[in-house]
């Protein structure tokens, strides 16, 4: 059964801190890796990775794919309070013509100011 | 990134009844839209998968007779919670694709339902 785990579960960390999360994944095929943020409502779109090694970047946000290890990580560096919120990690198992996504747990992030 | 609307974004109803929830993809074709559940501070569960023109495909689990989808143009599709009850107050969300192979899913805002 294809699944996605995500680690830690939640953190509080201090304005200003750098946090990184995690994302590792089984799936019998792999098409892509998502991370969403979502915040009072549905999940927005932040990153879509299907190369390894190959950084991301939007702002104080980036994030990198390791096809072998199965994994991903979502780095926030001088995290402020506006990027509490729960991280999604999700993947794209290549399921036919759907495309559906495999979801993780998420990562709930409370930034203190 | 494309923009997907859900309508209504909150609807409180008595057990019983029937609600509908739409989605559109406002601009851009979606060729696949996806209906997910949510239950508070857990992630996304996903219900169904709908493409326009076909049945939608159920996830296990999902009584496709009381979650009735519909994608009936490449812009719109709706989910009907009919009979509903206590136990079906959830905050639903549906996303959209523009196609197959490559891509991310956009998501509306979602819709939070209440059955009293």
């Amino acid at each position: 059964e294809d699944k996605v785990v995500q680690s830690p579960l939640s953190l509080v960390v201090h304005e200003g801190d750098t946090v990184t999360l995690n994302c590792s994944y089984e799936v019998t095929n792999f098409r892509s890796l998502l991370w969403y943020k979502q915040e009072k409502k549905a999940p927005t779109f932040l990153f879509m990775l299907t190369s390894s090694g190959i950084e991301k970047k939007s702002g104080r946000l980036s994030s990198i794919l390791d096809k072998k290890e199965l994994s991903s990580i979502l780095n926030i560096t001088a995290t402020q309070t506006g990027d509490s919120a729960i991280y999604l990690c999700a993947v794209d198992p290549l399921l036919g013509y759907g495309n559906k996504l495999v979801f993780g747990a998420g990562t709930i992030l409370r930034v203190k100011s | 990134g494309a923009v997907v609307s859900q309508h209504p974004s909150r609807v409180i109803c008595k057990s019983g009844t029937s609600v509908k929830i739409e989605c559109r993809s406002l601009d851009f074709q979606a060729t696949t839209m996806f209906w997910y559940r949510q239950f508070p501070k857990k992630s996304l569960m996903l219900m169904a998968t709908s493409n326009e023109g076909s049945k939608a495909t159920y996830e296990q689990g999902v009584e496709k007779d009381k979650f009735l989808i519909n994608h009936a143009s490449l812009t719109l599709s709706t989910l009907t919670v009919t009979s509903a009850h206590p136990e079906d107050s959830s905050f639903y969300i549906c996303s959209a694709k523009g196609g197959p192979g490559v891509g991310e899913q956009f998501f509306g805002p979602g819709t939070r339902l209440t059955v009293l």
